[in-house]
């Protein structure tokens, strides 16, 4: 079965640039979340999905982060103009419920620097 | 106070020696709890959940007290392997409803 997809891998702009990363879920999952994992710390969730709603984006900053999942199957996260503080890798996970005791299954991240 | 602490570490110890993590959480209404294990620039991977009642899997025990909001993670018999980042989690969700919060990681170093 194939895992979590998340493109691109690495990704390097200046600050105030924009960028934007793509996840592909496990297939048949529904629900789908983005986390923000910073060196030395665990991950933080930015914005969950269930189908194509969001369930909670309360730790999304608003004013510069964006997420979509149009489809219901894959999402896109940006963050529209990008600080140093941005930098971190962004993991991307599914589960196939929302749901106590439904394992949340990662991507390989996008490590992104910002300069 | 953070909503799940760990202690950082690293832990160095030598292969077969038993080690412990802790973990302690702020919510006393959360139900479910998580060991989780990244290595080195991956992506982490459930490890094994913590019943109440504690749950073993092979050389790794884990452990809930709730009356003193703690979590434990036992590993014996250590292996090269298990160098990794044991992440403590903590799902503060309302009722049915899954919300992950990740303390900061304990890294494990095993050596020869």
């Amino acid at each position: 079965e194939a895992g979590v997809a998340q493109s691109p891998r690495y990704k390097i702009i200046e600050k105030r640039q924009s960028v934007a990363f793509w996840c592909n879920p496990i297939s048949g999952h529904a629900t789908l979340y983005w986390y923000q994992q910073i060196l030395g710390q665990g991950p933080k969730l930015l914005i969950q999905f269930q189908n194509n709603g969001v369930v909670d984006d309360s730790q999304l900053p608003k004013d510069r982060f964006s997420a979509e999942r149009l489809k219901g199957v894959d999402s896109t996260l940006k963050i529209q103009p990008a600080k140093l503080e941005d930098s971190a890798v962004y993991l991307c996970a599914s589960s196939f419920l929302g749901g106590e005791g439904n394992e949340q299954f990662f991507g390989p991240g996008t490590r992104l620097t910002v300069l | 106070r953070k909503e799940v602490e760990q202690d950082p570490g690293p832990f160095n110890v030598p292969e077969g020696a038993t080690v412990a993590f802790n973990c302690t959480y702020s919510n006393s209404a959360s139900q479910s709890f998580f060991w989780y294990r990244q290595d080195c620039r991956k992506e982490p991977k459930l490890l094994m959940s913590v019943y109440s009642s504690g749950n073993e899997d092979g050389r790794f025990t884990a452990q809930l007290n709730r009356a003193s909001q703690y979590i434990s993670l036992l590993i014996r018999d250590s292996k090269l392997s298990d160098s990794a980042t044991y992440l403590c989690v903590v799902n503060m969700g309302e009722t049915g409803f899954q919300k992950l919060v990740f303390g900061t990681g304990t890294r494990l170093l095993v050596s020869p």
